[in-house]
């Protein structure tokens, strides 16, 4: 089943770090992990993918774990403007841009 | 930054009518999508491109149609709109990642529509 598992919501302080989890269990060895983040009254915008090893960028930190069945992402310092439903996505199947998108994770960041 | 676009941003419609869901974009990308979002829950793929002349359903079925005759065009189609249509569509476009493997790509998302049929 090519599914991902997320907390429904996560809070976190401003200035704080924050760790997202997602479970991707039955991930092939060749499918990458995506994740992006969908503020309110927007579509969804890219923040980060990877595939075997540790990525950063300037949004976030991306760490996967070495059996790739789950991966976190690190938001190094909360702002207000990070409080958005962050989705960590996987291929679905074989067909190209076929992807699973789940409920993600609604992040609340309070001041 | 992504140059996506997507017209209109709201749209209330009466039961019945004919509508056109416009989607843009201005990076080239030969890969684009519709997915379809309710409140609070997950995207749906309802239709999605390769290419010019190019177009598939997708994991949801929709009772709407798509077209593809300009690389930068994907717009989409309701022949009669009903209340169960009410929802958020959302279009995107890919690329490939440096790697240029098949699973690395990224999708870029416009701001979506909004659509209420009473």
């Amino acid at each position: 089943d090519a599914k991902t598992t997320q907390p429904n919501s996560m809070e976190s302080n401003e200035e704080e770090p924050v760790h997202l989890p997602c479970n991707h269990s039955t991930i092939s060895g060749t499918d990458y992990i995506h994740w992006y983040r969908q503020l309110p009254s927007q579509g969804p915008e890219y923040v980060i993918h990877g595939l075997t090893s540790n990525v950063n960028n300037r949004m976030a930190s991306l760490a996967i774990a070495e059996d790739r069945k789950s991966s976190t992402l690190i938001l190094h310092r909360a702002t207000l403007r990070d409080a958005a439903v962050y989705y960590c996505t996987r291929p679905r199947g074989s067909t190209l841009g076929r992807l699973y998108f789940g409920r993600g994770t609604q992040l609340t960041v309070w001041p | 930054e992504a140059d996506i676009y997507q017209t209109p941003r709201y749209l209330v419609i009466g039961t019945g009518k004919k509508i056109t869901l416009e989607c843009s974009q201005t990076m080239g990308h030969d890969k684009m999508y519709w997915y379809q979002q309710d409140p609070g829950m997950e995207l749906h793929l309802i239709h999605y491109s390769y290419g010019v002349n190019s177009t598939e359903k997708g994991d949801l079925s929709s009772e709407s149609t798509v077209s593809r005759i300009r690389t930068e065009h994907f717009p989409l189609t309701l022949e009669s709109a009903r209340p169960s249509h009410t929802s958020q569509y959302l279009c995107a476009s890919s690329e490939v990642g440096t790697s240029g493997s098949f699973g690395e790509e990224t999708q870029y998302f416009g701001p979506g529509t909004r659509l209420l049929v009473l």
